[in-house]
């Protein structure tokens, strides 16, 4: 079956701009994270999503960063006025049910310019 | 929060060699992922391991929870095996939160 998709794959935007990262994840699949990648790094963690409520936002850096799944399967992650700090590889991952094993997609980078 | 440390940083190996990659974490946790992230940026699942040994292929990984580590072991290693393999564990209080250690950079050379 089809993997976690996400888009754009590449994003760049100018500084102060709003911009919007679509994830889709795997059918049936009820957790959905966001993580974020900078060079060099592992992947950090942002946000939790069980259904379509976020069950822990604790890894957000601040509130330009916020994210919503309306339905319950795609997901949205929003940042508004953006920084060149917020340059990374945002990646989206889900799995079938909470604390079990996760499956990333391929990630948007963001480069904000 | 829970710490990962992963060893070496970076390693080199000719076509064929076999290596073992070491991920130490610093709280008891109850799920581990290996993953291979591969040139392009895709982070490729390679266990789900939250103790005792798993094998793919080439490949298989021993988790050691009540000592807090894991081993991933390549054999007959190949270049498409390159990339940055990362172990990431959830801490118990938050079971789907992972955090990833730095990685282990691997280049296998022809």
């Amino acid at each position: 079956g089809a993997g976690v998709s996400q888009t754009p794959s590449n994003k760049v935007t100018e500084k102060g701009k709003y911009v919007e990262l679509r994830c889709d994840p795997i059918s049936g699949h009820t957790a959905l994270y966001w993580y974020r990648q900078s060079l060099g790094q592992g992947p950090e963690f942002l946000i939790y999503f069980q259904g379509t409520g976020a069950a822990d936002d604790s890894g957000l850096p601040n509130d330009r960063f916020f994210a919503v799944r309306p339905e319950g399967s795609v997901s949205t992650l929003k940042i508004q006025r953006t920084e060149r700090g917020d340059s990374a590889v945002y990646l989206c991952a889900s799995s079938q049910d909470r604390g079990v094993e996760q499956y990333f997609g391929p990630g948007t980078r963001l480069t904000v310019t | 929060g829970i710490q990962v440390e992963q060893s070496p940083p970076d390693l080199i190996l000719q076509e064929g060699a076999n290596s073992t990659l070491r991920c130490n974490f610093s709280d008891s946790v109850n799920n581990l992922q290996w993953f291979h992230q591969n040139p392009w940026g895709q982070l490729i699942n390679l266990f789900y391991i939250p103790s005792g040994t798993k094998q793919n292929g080439r490949l298989s990984a021993t988790t050691v929870a009540t000592e807090r580590y894991s081993l991933l072991y390549i054999s007959s290693s190949q270049t498409t095996d390159s990339g940055v393999y990362f172990c990431a564990v959830p801490p118990i209080g938050s079971n789907y939160k992972l955090t990833f250690g730095k990685g282990t950079l691997l280049t296998v050379n022809p």
